[in-house]
């Protein structure tokens, strides 16, 4: 079975630009949940999506926000792009069903760098 | 507001001997959900396990253990025998019940780097 893809691996940007993330979930997994990880805050939850609905958000500006496609994709966008937006960005899936046992799956994420 | 704290930051030890990493965390929750990843360089969170707070028992799994203890709101990662390939950098999460299963928003500790000498 196919684990999380995050795509692209690598980016660099400029400042002031803007970025689109792709994560893929495992087939059949309906939650995707956005995190970035930096060196300085550690691992930061940004947002959660199920069936293409926003449930949760971490406190992040305006400026990141995301979406979720009807056969569970998910993109992340951040606008306006700061020095400080660099980072690993995870993506994280899971199943979401009662009376499975699962857990969260992570991709390997996307490292962004802004120049 | 939820918080997790691994005061350890970086941890050598040589190999085969047993190491614990440290996990205390805080919530307001009576509900609430404890879990333990390896990030090994390549940069995925590796699930390790997951603790409902309802589920005291300590667990083992190999060479892994696992003490929650509610009354000091600890959860220490417990690697027997340790070997190179334990070498990562080691995350305790809690996450609110959203669902069942909690994997949704995760509060992450700052992680330990834990290396082992061969």
């Amino acid at each position: 079975k196919a684990g999380v893809t995050q795509t692209p691996r690598y980016l660099i940007k400029t400042r002031g630009q803007q970025v689109t993330l792709s994560c893929s979930p495992i087939s059949g997994h309906r939650s995707v949940s956005w995190y970035q990880q930096t060196p300085g805050q550690g691992l930061q939850f940004l947002f959660e999506y199920f069936s293409e609905t926003q449930r949760n958000k971490g406190n992040f500006p305006g400026r990141f926000s995301g979406r979720q496609f009807s056969n569970s994709r998910s993109e992340m966008n951040v606008s306006t792009l700061e020095l400080g937006d660099s980072a690993l960005y995870l993506c994280a899936s899971s199943l979401i069903n009662t009376g499975q046992n699962t857990e969260a799956f992570f991709g390997q994420g996307t490292r962004l760098t802004v120049v | 507001a939820q918080k997790v704290t691994q005061a350890q930051t970086e941890i050598s030890v040589v190999e085969k001997e047993d190491v614990t990493l440290d996990c205390v965390y805080e919530t307001r929750d009576t509900t609430y959900y404890l879990f333990w990843y390896k990030q090994p360089p390549s940069g995925e969170l590796v699930f390790l396990i997951r603790r409902n707070s309802f589920d005291e028992q300590n667990e083992i799994s190999g060479r892994y253990s696992w003490n929650f203890q509610k009354s000091t709101s600890s959860f220490n990662f417990t690697i027997t025998a340790s070997q190179v390939v334990d070498s990562a950098v080691y995350f305790c999460a809690l996450s609110e019940a959203i669902s069942n299963f909690g994997n949704e928003k995760l509060t992450f500790g700052t992680g330990t780097r834990l290396t082992i000498i061969p």
